[in-house]
């Protein structure tokens, strides 16, 4: 099975500062991998996607993530950090599952933005 | 278009109750997913269901069961209920999952929790 690792559960930036939010995959074939963000109470939302194409992927809400392979890394990024991206930021990577597809998740990244 | 509904919001059951849990599809998708997000981690699979039937299954004991119906909509039924069953329940839904460029789309989730 594989694993998704986040670094640092908690990240706090202040308001217009750089967001960077780690993730490591162990997949040793081609992934595809997924950045999710879920506010209070709610259910996930996709900011973006890889999926083999451009290793540089670009998403909503000004969020970006590059796919290194040689650091098994695809790192979530947003040069200018707004209050409204206050959330919990997941990384996921698709597998299969017997005949299915499953998303295996990270344990998440609590990002608080500082006024 | 309509996107992926669940109910009821929040239940509160006690330890050795059955509960059923319901997701409405996104319209014109045809594959649902179930995930359990315990407090403070990241959404676990528990199962998938395509074609009304389960082809792939998480690491979830079998007192985790489901359904899919004609219209595409699906049921979580935890048996047995235990403490540590509380949890946000995430049902999903995508096109046919032969590839893993296909994203899922999330509902709100069912908060349940178990005295």
């Amino acid at each position: 099975a594989q694993s998704v690792t986040q670094l640092g559960s908690h990240v706090s930036v202040s308001e217009g500062a750089l967001v960077l939010l780690r993730c490591n995959y162990s997949s040793s074939v081609p992934p595809y991998l997924f950045w999710y963000v879920q506010y209070p109470n709610q259910g996930l939302q996709l900011l973006l996607k890889y999926t083999s194409a451009a290793t540089l992927v670009k998403g909503i809400n000004g969020f970006e993530a590059e796919f290194k392979k040689s650091e098994t890394s695809f790192h979530l990024t947003k040069p200018s950090a707004h209050m409204s991206d206050a959330a919990e930021y997941f990384c996921a990577e698709d597998e299969a599952s017997g005949s299915a597809r499953q998303l295996t998740f990270g344990s998440g990244t609590q990002l608080t933005v500082l006024p | 278009e309509t996107g992926v509904t669940q109910s009821p919001t929040h239940l509160i059951k006690t330890r050795g109750q059955q509960v059923t849990l319901r997701c409405s599809s996104q319209s014109g998708h045809n594959t649902v997913s179930w995930y359990q997000q315990a407090l403070g981690q990241g959404p676990q699979f528990i199962f998938q269901y395509y074609r009304e039937e389960e082809n792939g299954r998480g690491n979830f004991p079998p007192r985790f069961s489901g359904l899919q119906f004609p219209n595409y909509s699906s049921e979580l039924n935890v048996n047995a209920l235990e403490l540590d069953d509380s949890a946000l329940y995430l049902c999903a839904s995508s096109l046919q999952r032969t590839s893993g460029r296909n994203e899922q789309f999330f509902g709100p989730g069912t908060r349940l929790t178990v005295l």
